[in-house]
């Protein structure tokens, strides 16, 4: 069946350093990639996604790209701040299986002090 | 209000116990998910209801976990002669028609203890 894969955590950083949280999939077809994020308290929330290969999502600073032949979807962020601070889930749907639900990785706790 | 809402936030029960926790979806969104956030562990696909249609009820762990929605809005989670490994964080979410690369609206979930 499909899977994630994402690094083991918790990643602490200091304010500005460079992020990189590496997640791996595998999965059938053409699965659409994401990366939800859920803030201490709140709910997850979408990040960012992709639908396709060499697709690269984007939001508040934080960059992935669909890597199919490396079956890759690695979150990047060139200047992390404290408030970036949170756990990180990797996830995909299978469009072409017809699936539906989210697959999610075990998710990684980044901590970043100032 | 806005987003998904889910109660209670905090749910201790005795092994053996019932317990209900309610999901409510935003408002016009016809796609309703639930999952379970174990310690440690990723999110775990529960059930699925699109619509009229029959739920997908796939992710289920056992015969004494259900889920309903009434009108296609409100749904509730029953988890019956509770165990202490059903302790986790249950999540809902919600999207506008369930397409598999939609944005999923996520509420801030019930966190389940089993004494």
């Amino acid at each position: 069946g499909d899977s994630v894969t994402q690094m083991e955590g918790p990643v602490t950083l200091s304010e500005e350093a460079f992020l990189t949280i590496n997640c791996t999939y595998t999965a059938t077809g053409y699965p659409s990639l994401f990366w939800y994020v859920q803030y201490p308290g709140e709910g997850l929330q979408l990040l960012l996604k992709a639908t396709k290969a060499d697709d690269k999502g984007s939001n508040k600073g934080f960059e992935a790209t669909y890597r199919k032949e490396t079956t890759s979807f690695h979150l990047e962020k060139g200047s992390v701040q404290v408030s970036d601070s949170a756990v990180y889930f990797c996830a995909l749907t299978n469009s072409g299986a017809g699936s539906y639900q989210l697959t999610f990785g075990k998710g990684t706790k980044l901590s970043v002090i100032p | 209000g806005a987003g998904v809402s889910q109660s209670p936030s905090n749910k201790v029960t005795e092994k053996g116990k019932d317990v209900e926790l309610r999901c409510d979806p935003i408002s016009g969104h016809t796609a309703l998910y639930w999952y379970r956030q174990s310690l440690g562990q990723g999110l775990e696909f529960l059930i699925y209801f699109q619509g009229n249609s029959a739920p997908d009820k796939s992710g289920l762990p056992s015969d004494r976990f259900s889920a309903e929605r009434t009108g296609g809005s409100v749904s509730t989670l029953t988890i019956q002669r509770t165990q202490q490994e059903d302790s986790a964080v249950y999540l809902c979410a919600s999207t506008r028609g369930g397409a598999t690369n939609e944005k999923l609206f996520f509420g801030s979930g019930t966190q389940l203890s089993v004494l």
